[in-house]
């Protein structure tokens, strides 16, 4: 089975500009959860998809968004990019078959903000 | 907000050398997953443990849950340098959102 998938795996943008990030969840799950990784805050929630819904959010500003399709891929989208904004975003899916389910997690997409 | 600190934040120790991690919150979690990150590459997981005071043994790996379910050890016995890493802790606090912990950095030289 194949594992997730994220594109691109790396990206530079400058500030105030846009970018968008890809997810392919593992065929079958239903459930993609973005992370943020910085060397300063660690691994931090963004927000979680089930079925198209956003379903669960963490403590981040309205820049950060998401969605996801009916094949269950999922993209966020960060607007007015700031120089914090650089790390490594996580993606992870899981089957959903409990509150505690599995999450595989994709190599991520490291976006450097200059 | 759920904070889980984790000590140290880095080890350097020699192949075969015994080491443990510690996981630590002042919230309770239903359970806590273990996992393990490589450079270029989004964390794997090791371990949930789900009951308080729980031990689990994945070969030389040994994973304690606290009794009160608000902390957590990580012991690896006689390590090698394949366990070189970044380990993280991590607790659900709602359907299917994880708190990470702060880190902690291994390496483990020949």
């Amino acid at each position: 089975k194949a594992g997730v998938t994220q594109t691109p795996r790396y990206l530079i943008k400058t500030r105030g500009q846009q970018v968008t990030l890809s997810c392919s969840p593992i065929s079958g799950h239903r459930s993609v959860s973005w992370y943020q990784q910085t060397p300063g805050q660690g691994l931090q929630f963004l927000f979680e998809y089930f079925s198209e819904t956003q379903r669960n959010k963490g403590n981040f500003p309205g820049r950060f968004s998401g969605r996801q399709f009916s094949n269950s891929r999922s993209e966020m989208n960060v607007s007015t990019l700031e120089l914090g904004d650089s790390a490594l975003y996580l993606c992870a899916s899981s089957s959903d078959r409990g509150p505690t389910d599995t999450q595989y997690f994709g190599p991520g997409t490291r976006l450097t903000v200059l | 907000t759920q904070l889980l600190e984790q000590s140290p934040q880095f080890l350097s120790i020699q192949e075969g050398e015994n080491l443990t991690v510690y996981c630590n919150s002042s919230s309770v979690f239903s359970s806590l997953q273990w996992y393990r990150q490589e450079p270029g590459e989004g964390p794997v997981l090791l371990v949930t443990v789900v009951t308080g005071g729980e031990v689990k043994k994945l070969k030389r790996l040994t994973f304690q849950f606290g009794d009160a379910r608000k902390d957590s050890s990580l012991h690896i016995t006689a390590a090698q340098p394949g366990d070189t890493g970044l380990y993280l802790c991590a607790g659900f606090t709602g359907f299917q959102k994880l708190v990470f912990g702060t880190g902690t950095r291994l390496l483990v030289s020949p």
